[in-house]
């Protein structure tokens, strides 16, 4: 059981816009500690995707977006593309674990 | 660019210890960063299992900290992994990465391609 929240699985179509929550509580997300998204395509290992809540990283499209809000973010894909099937993952700090922590991850399906 | 790459025994015995290696190039590990290892059980989602500084710091998920060791050796650009008693719970792909600083804020941004590791008799 993760500490961290997200769905098991979302889906949309091509050209779509998803969205893709992280529920955490008063020792990780609502305690103020940034929040980071990886993307793991089927096979390979997970890659940045979003750091310090809202950032991308150099070669990220800009159809990915991070946000941020009391105990909760959400990762955003704009223009939805069969390449961005994946499970993502959020990742922040457990002050009561003092550890860092991921979400058990969600499922991108393009259909 | 950063590279990472694990190695180490594909198949562990029950009880026996777990030990992998990261070699990383392209950059030196005596120049700063945290290192950590991080594995996935096939099927499942992330857990983090601890991180090291160049100094030899480090730090543990405390669900492990018993079993766990991670120790660094600056000299062949290196870190590894040791992880005890293992039992079947513990099968799973293990990667290393580096992770941009202590804080608490941190993350990871370079990964290894990982390796599975199977404990069975």
């Amino acid at each position: 059981q993760s500490v961290l929240t997200q769905p098991p699985s979302v889906s949309g179509a091509p050209g779509q816009r998803v969205t893709i929550s992280c529920t955490g509580s008063s020792s990780n997300i609502g305690a103020g500690f940034d929040v980071h998204w990886y993307q793991q395509l089927p096979g390979t290992a997970p890659k940045l995707l979003i750091y310090g809540n809202t950032n991308r990283p150099s070669g990220v499209p800009d159809r990915f977006s991070g946000s941020k809000s009391g105990a909760s973010a959400s990762l955003a894909i704009t223009g939805l593309q069969a390449e961005d099937e994946a499970d993502y993952y959020c990742q922040s700090y457990d002050s009561s674990l003092s550890g860092w922590v991921f979400g058990g991850g969600t499922k991108l399906t393009v259909l | 660019q950063v590279q990472l790459q694990e190695s180490g025994p594909g198949l562990v015995k029950p009880s026996e210890t777990l030990s992998l290696s990261c070699t990383v190039s392209g950059y030196s590990i005596s120049n700063g960063y945290y290192w950590v290892w991080v594995r996935q059980p096939p099927g499942e989602g992330l857990e983090w299992i601890g991180s090291i500084y160049h100094s030899g710091s480090t730090y543990y998920n405390s669900s492990l900290k018993s079993r766990v060791t991670i120790s660094i050796d600056t000299s062949k650009n290196q870190f590894s992994l040791r992880l005890s008693s293992v039992t079947a719970a513990d099968t799973a792909v293990y990667y290393c990465a580096r992770q941009l600083s202590g804080s608490s804020h941190t993350y990871f941004d370079y990964w290894g391609r990982g390796t599975l590791v199977s404990v069975s008799s």
